[in-house]
């Protein structure tokens, strides 16, 4: 079947930091993959996606690249800003019609000033 | 415009109350979704309308009852809940038919029930 597997959170990070959080999937076929952002009190938001092996989504200084050797789409972001404190969110799509989302836990991000 | 409406953006409901959530979106979009996010949880996948037909229900309780009046609109109507019930509730919408399944969300009502 399909599954994500994110990075077990709360992460702390001070403002400037590097961030990485580890996304990996399971997955029949070649699905699409997707980050969503909540922030708190709010839906999610679409952050960025790829759709094939070797696509580098991108979008306000996140990115994640689709690796299909790991089966993995690691988000990351150069300087994190206290803005950033969310959670975050990696899914896939299967790609056949209006299979659903398939969401990871959610990993939440503090940032600290 | 990628925006998915949702109201009212809070409920308070009682147990024998009967109230409906109401979404819309206005990007030509064919499925829409209703999702209960509880807190610190992912987003629990409800039911889904693709081409306002009902084409999956996650064997949900008969007192959440969703309504396509047509392909902009998504209804929830609800009655008699649980206080169990009490969770964000999230409408999505994507492209449908074939291919990514890119899911657009509102901002979710907030209900809580007492």
């Amino acid at each position: 079947g399909n599954s994500v597997t994110q990075m077990e959170g709360p992460v702390t990070l001070s403002e400037e930091a590097f961030l990485t959080i580890n996304c990996t999937y399971t997955a029949t076929g070649y699905p699409s993959l997707f980050w969503y952002v909540q922030y708190p009190g709010e839906g999610l938001q679409l952050l960025l996606k790829a759709t094939k092996a070797d696509d580098k989504g991108s979008n306000k200084g996140f990115e994640a690249t689709y690796r299909k050797e790991t089966t993995s789409f690691h988000l990351e972001k150069g300087s994190v800003q206290v803005s950033d404190s969310a959670v975050y969110f990696c899914a896939l799509s299967p790609n056949s019609g209006n299979t659903p989302l398939v969401f990871g836990k959610g990993t939440r991000l503090s940032v600290i000033a | 415009d990628t925006e998915v409406t949702q109201t009212p953006k809070h409920l308070v409901m009682g147990m024998t109350n009967k109230k409906s959530l109401k979404c819309e979106q206005h990007m030509g979009h064919r499925a829409m979704y209703w999702y209960k996010q509880k807190a610190k949880k992912p987003p629990e996948l409800m039911f889904v309308y693709s081409y306002e037909k009902l084409s999956i229900n996650e064997s949900v309780p008969s007192r959440f009852s969703p309504e396509c009046p047509n392909s902009s609109l998504l209804n929830l109507h609800l009655h008699a809940l649980q206080p169990e019930d009490s969770a964000l509730y999230l409408c999505a919408s994507s492209q449908g038919g074939q291919g990514a399944n890119e899911q657009y969300f509102g901002p979710g009502t907030r209900l809580t029930v007492t």
